[in-house]
């Protein structure tokens, strides 16, 4: 079974500072999909990034990169220029593209970001 | 689109009641979720329906536990009796396809006392 790993439970970074948070995963698979989402304290679930193991560019969105590693199966995220409004729960999670009905998202047990003014 | 729509927001129930939590998908989604979170073991999968039709229930910590899926926009997931430790926050989610990401309803808290 695919695990995810999320060694950080809490991370600290001041406003307009540069974090990076983050994950590891083991599978067997080759083609997979990363994601990692965003929980404030409202407790919704936000997609922040996606990244499809088959492409090895890195995604980005706005102030938000991941550094994807397959090989060392490594999928940490950057968030640049923090805000205070990036002050979350971070989780990380894996997606298999599997046969037999294994599309099921497993989860990391999450990252706190607290952002410092 | 108005989203995943879960109810209740938040269920307080005695031990022993029955708990039905309700979720709507995305209209047009084929895949539903439903996962747990709590303190202790973060989210976990309890089962997932494609096309309705359950396909993986192994999440699901005992028989107490039961989720139907009757139609393509409605889904339940049924505690009976409910036990002070289900106390959690359930979350409902779907997705279009494997490749798509999934997305989250706002969650039932459930307080079992």
């Amino acid at each position: 079974a695919q695990t995810v790993t999320q060694s950080q439970p809490e991370m600290s970074v001041q406003e307009a500072e540069t974090v990076t948070l983050s994950c590891t995963y083991d599978t067997s698979e080759s083609d997979y999909y990363l994601f990692w989402y965003k929980q404030p304290p409202s407790r919704q679930m936000i997609l922040v990034i996606r990244q499809e193991a088959y492409k090895q560019q890195n995604a980005t969105e706005n102030r938000f990169s991941v550094n994807f590693q397959k090989a060392a199966k490594s999928f940490s995220l950057k968030i640049s220029d923090s805000q205070l409004g990036d002050a979350a729960m971070y989780f990380c999670a894996y997606r298999s593209v599997g046969q037999g009905g294994s599309e099921k998202l497993v989860f990391g047990k999450g990252t706190k970001l607290t952002v410092n003014p | 689109d108005a989203g995943v729509i879960q109810s209740p927001r938040h269920e307080v129930t005695e031990m022993g009641q029955e708990v039905t939590l309700r979720c709507k998908p995305i209209s047009g989604h084929n895949s539903l979720f439903w996962y747990r979170q709590t303190m202790m073991r973060g989210l976990e999968l309890l089962i997932y329906f494609n096309n309705n039709v359950p396909i993986d229930d192994s999440g699901m910590p005992e028989d107490r536990f039961s989720a139907k899926m009757p139609n393509a926009s409605f889904s339940t997931l049924k505690i009976q009796p409910s036990e002070p430790r289900d106390s959690a926050v359930y979350f409902c989610a779907s997705s279009f396809e494997v490749y798509s990401p999934l997305h989250f309803g706002n969650g039932t808290r459930l307080t079992v006392t």
